[in-house]
Formats: C-alpha cells, sequence, structure tokens
C-alpha cells in the first residue's frame, strides 16, 4: 500500500500570501491528484494529473511534482480557499488519500 | 447530469450488518465504474472498493473479509454490504465515480454503529 503523508497538517495564511501544501507518497506514483473539502461538503476534484486544474478551479493554484514528492502551491490567499485539501494516488490499488492539511486564514 | 446518491440506516447496531445502495444517474454502470471511500468524523478518506464498469470488483484488504460490493445495472445501484461493525465503522460513506479527470461524488451518509 502506498502510503500518502502531507504537510503540514494544519497551517493558517494571510490573505494575499503563498501557501505551499505537500504530499510524500512512499513509492513512486504516476501523478497525484488534490481534492478540496470544506466542511459538511463532500470532496471535490481540485487538481487532477498533477498539475491540470478541474473545471471553476481558481488559477492562482497550481500544482507540481513527480515520482513520490507533489505540492499545491496557492499563489495568492483568498478567504475562500479555507478548506481541508487531500492528495490521492491512483496508480495502484489499494487507492489511498493522504491525511490532508487544513488550510485556515490568518 | 451525473449524479450518486448514498442510502440506508442512519443507526447500526455493534456486530450487525451494514447495507448501503448507491443511486447513480446521468450516466451507465456498464460504462463507468463507483467506489466507495469512507471518512470518519473530521478524519481522512478511506478507499474501500470499486465496482468495475465490467461487474468486477476491487476490496482495499483492510475490509476484505467481511466487505461485498455488487450491482443492479437494471436500477443503476450499487451495494455494499459490510458485516461485523463495530463502533470504529462510524463514519460517513461516500460512493464516487473518480477517474483522472473527473470525479462525482454522493452527498455521503452518515453511519453511527452503537446500540
Amino acid at each position: 500500500e502506498i502510503v500518502l503523508t502531507q504537510s503540514p497538517t494544519t497551517m493558517a495564511a494571510s490573505p494575499g500570501e503563498k501557501v505551499t501544501l505537500n504530499c510524500l507518497a512512499s513509492s513512486s506514483v504516476s501523478y497525484m491528484n488534490w481534492y478540496q473539502q470544506k466542511s459538511g461538503a463532500s470532496p471535490k476534484l481540485w487538481i487532477y494529473g498533477t498539475s491540470n486544474l478541474a473545471s471553476g478551479v481558481p488559477n492562482r493554484f497550481s500544482g507540481s511534482g513527480s515520482g513520490t514528492s507533489y505540492s499545491l502551491t496557492i499563489s495568492s490567499m483568498e478567504a475562500e480557499d479555507v478548506a481541508t485539501y487531500y492528495c490521492l494516488q491512483l496508480s495502484s490499488y489499494p487507492l489511498t488519500f493522504g491525511s490532508g492539511t487544513k488550510l485556515e486564514i490568518k | 447530469q451525473v449524479q450518486l446518491k448514498e442510502s440506508g440506516p442512519g443507526l447500526v447496531q455493534p456486530s450487525q450488518t451494514l447495507s448501503l445502495t448507491c443511486t447513480v444517474s446521468g450516466f451507465s454502470l456498464t460504462s463507468y465504474s463507483v467506489h466507495w471511500v469512507r471518512q470518519h468524523s473530521g478524519k481522512s478518506l478511506e478507499w474501500m472498493g470499486r465496482m468495475w464498469s465490467d461487474g468486477d470488483t476491487s476490496y482495499n484488504s483492510a475490509f476484505t473479509s467481511r466487505l461485498s460490493i455488487s450491482r443492479d445495472t437494471s436500477k443503476s445501484q450499487v451495494f455494499l454490504k459490510m458485516n461485523s461493525l463495530q463502533t470504529e465503522d462510524t463514519g460517513t460513506y461516500y460512493c464516487a465515480r473518480i477517474e483522472g479527470a473527473f470525479a462525482y461524488w454522493g452527498q455521503g451518509t452518515l453511519v453511527t454503529v452503537s446500540s
């Protein structure tokens, strides 16, 4: 099973601040997907194929990485970005999610 | 449009069997697969298993011995059955269509295991 470790677990950013969330895989994966989950809601696909934004995702978001190290970056934090972000690997079974990064606003 | 909706009992007694139904619309189960994902309150997401479009199934080994996924294509429904429930099985259960570039999730159904 591929274990995905996300860091930080929780972070708070000021409006306009650049934010980077990390996802480290225990074995190499072909690509990474990211989900955004707001309180009380179902997860939403946010980034797919490592760096492609899902429909409707603002272009202040970006994704990068390869092998075992992936990241999601917000170029300028906004209040609506408050959520928990999960990485998901689809390269091998069982599919696994990261433990999540809870992003708050200062 | 693509929709998935979970249904089932909100409360299950310990040691009993959980039965959930995922009713889909906007696509055919013979063309797309459906996954089941669980989330403990305030915790991360856990992939449970998958019903493939050809009727085959894949399971997370953490659940293999007590989990079963089946379907009724005529009713556009996918079923999850899990036996020997314990309090740690309490959580929100989602069915989802997860593909590389697209993902559609149900609203989730909260299952509480308690006597």
